[in-house]
């Protein structure tokens, strides 16, 4: 069974920083892209960042670029998500999710397995 | 940026009956591969996004029959045939064509 899970995210005050983690099971990690999504309070979902499976290849919303970095440990088969600079903006519930880019030969579609989310509140 | 408009932003459907989305596309999601990569979510109440058709209209593992989606190029619509009380939820589409980008999300409620 496929477990997304993920952690590190708490109440921060604007302008400090997270790392947030997800750990992953029931697939090939180092295998797979992986993704970070995001969801303010009563709003949509907005895609923040993607990584290739290697790890060689990083993606950002253009409006996430700067403030966020995507990373990954395959040894670990944990996914990273670090902030810096966090505003009142970027509370939100964020997702991990089973990505697929072309750019890794991926014929999986995106998405097909998301976490269940941790909240990230910034307020002082 | 790929911006995707989706229609009508709420739905209050009677049991039994069907529901229609429209999603666009500001650009072409198809590819030189013959491929279109538009995709569709569901977010059940209190639950995390969950995929339901990839690619226009393949269905994934799991989903009911009543859900179907069709389009091309820039115009893309999401289906569901007789719509049940386990169908509640905030439907999204997304382009996949380049980087990522959700539609605004249209709220489905029972009648």
């Amino acid at each position: 069974e496929v477990q997304l899970l993920e952690s590190g995210g708490g109440l921060v005050q604007p302008g400090g920083s997270l790392r947030l983690s997800c750990a992953a099971s029931g697939f090939t990690f180092s295998s797979s892209a992986m993704s970070w999504v995001r969801q303010a309070p009563g709003k949509g979902l907005e895609w923040v960042s993607g990584l290739s499976a290697s790890g060689g290849l990083t993606y950002y919303a253009d409006s996430m670029e700067g403030r966020f970095t995507i990373s990954r440990d395959n040894s670990k088969s944990t996914l990273y998500l670090q902030v810096n600079s966090l505003r009142a903006e970027d509370t939100a519930i964020y997702y991990c999710a089973k990505d697929a880019f072309r750019s890794d030969g991926s014929t999986r579609p995106p998405f097909e397995y998301w976490g269940l989310g941790t909240l990230v509140s910034v307020s002082s | 940026d790929t911006v995707m408009t989706q229609t009508p932003l709420s739905l209050s459907v009677t049991p039994g009956q069907p529901a229609s989305i429209s999603c666009k596309s500001s650009q072409s999601l198809l590819l030189g591969n013959g491929k279109t990569y538009l995709h569709w979510y569901v977010q059940k109440p209190g639950q995390s996004p969950q995929l339901l058709i990839y690619e226009v209209y393949n269905r994934f593992s799991g989903v009911p029959d009543r859900f179907s989606g069709s389009g091309s190029g820039t115009d893309f619509t999401l289906e569901i045939s007789r719509v049940e009380a386990d169908d509640v939820g905030v439907y999204y589409c997304m382009q996949g064509f380049h980087l990522r980008t959700f539609g605004q999300g249209t709220k489905v409620e029972i009648k």
